[in-house]
């Protein structure tokens, strides 16, 4: 069965520290990797994908992440965390085969002042 | 702002009802899909169209149904309404999405609050 796990419900940070968002993933073949972020009341942000190449993807509002296919995780970085950037992350990935996203259940993520 | 529109944010309805939800895609985008997030089942996949037609079918039950008409724009129709039902429907949009080789972006609505009551 394939299926996303973002193992931590929430992750507190303070503004200025590097942050990290856990995903890993159990999807036969080579999937696609997705980062969203889902604000209060709002509909889920494109933040980066992971198709091929490079193992560091850098995406919007100065966040990353790397894919490590050994390890079959896609953490999602930020070198210095905001506090706008508190929220709702989600990881998905969607197999080469499918269409459809599968995410994880979410993280929450606090930076404080 | 991604460009998809989903109407209307918010919907009341007793249980046994009808509710038709609508997402007009980002302009040029041929692909819809149908999500719906709830507390205990997450966001779960329900149904893609591609350029009017059905592509690919999720955990969508039988009382739901859904189209994509000639201007792209789609429909989610729920009907005989339970409690459980209540959720978040997001609406997303691709542009192409047709070929299970793409590897195009889905964008997300702000969604439609359904609350069944």
């Amino acid at each position: 069965a394939q299926s996303v796990a973002q193992p931590e419900d929430q992750v507190n940070v303070a503004e200025g520290n590097p942050l990290t968002v856990k995903c890993t993933y159990s999807v036969s073949g080579n999937p696609y990797l997705f980062w969203y972020v889902q604000y209060p009341n709002r509909g889920l942000q494109f933040l980066l994908k992971y198709i091929t190449g490079d193992n560091l993807v850098k995406g919007s509002y100065g966040f990353e992440a790397e894919f490590n296919k050994s390890q079959t995780s896609f953490h999602l970085k930020k070198p210095s965390a905001l506090v706008s950037d508190s929220a709702l992350y989600f990881c998905a990935v969607r197999p080469r085969s499918g269409y459809a996203l599968n995410f994880g259940k979410g993280t929450s993520l606090l930076v404080t002042p | 702002d991604s460009g998809v529109t989903q109407t209307p944010k918010h919907l009341i309805t007793a249980t046994g009802q009808r509710v038709t939800l609508r997402c007009s895609p980002r302009s040029g985008d041929l692909s819809v899909y149908w999500y719906q997030q709830s507390l205990d089942q997450g966001l779960q996949f329900l149904i893609q169209y591609y350029n009017g037609e059905e592509r690919a079918k999720g955990n969508i039950l039988e009382r739901f149904s859904a189209q994509q008409f000639p201007d792209l724009h789609s429909e989610l129709n729920l009907s005989s309404l339970e409690l459980g039902d209540s959720a978040l429907y997001f609406c997303a949009s691709s542009v192409v999405g047709g070929s299970r080789t793409s590897t195009d972006t889905q964008y997300f609505g702000p969604g439609t609050r359904l609350t069944v009551l």
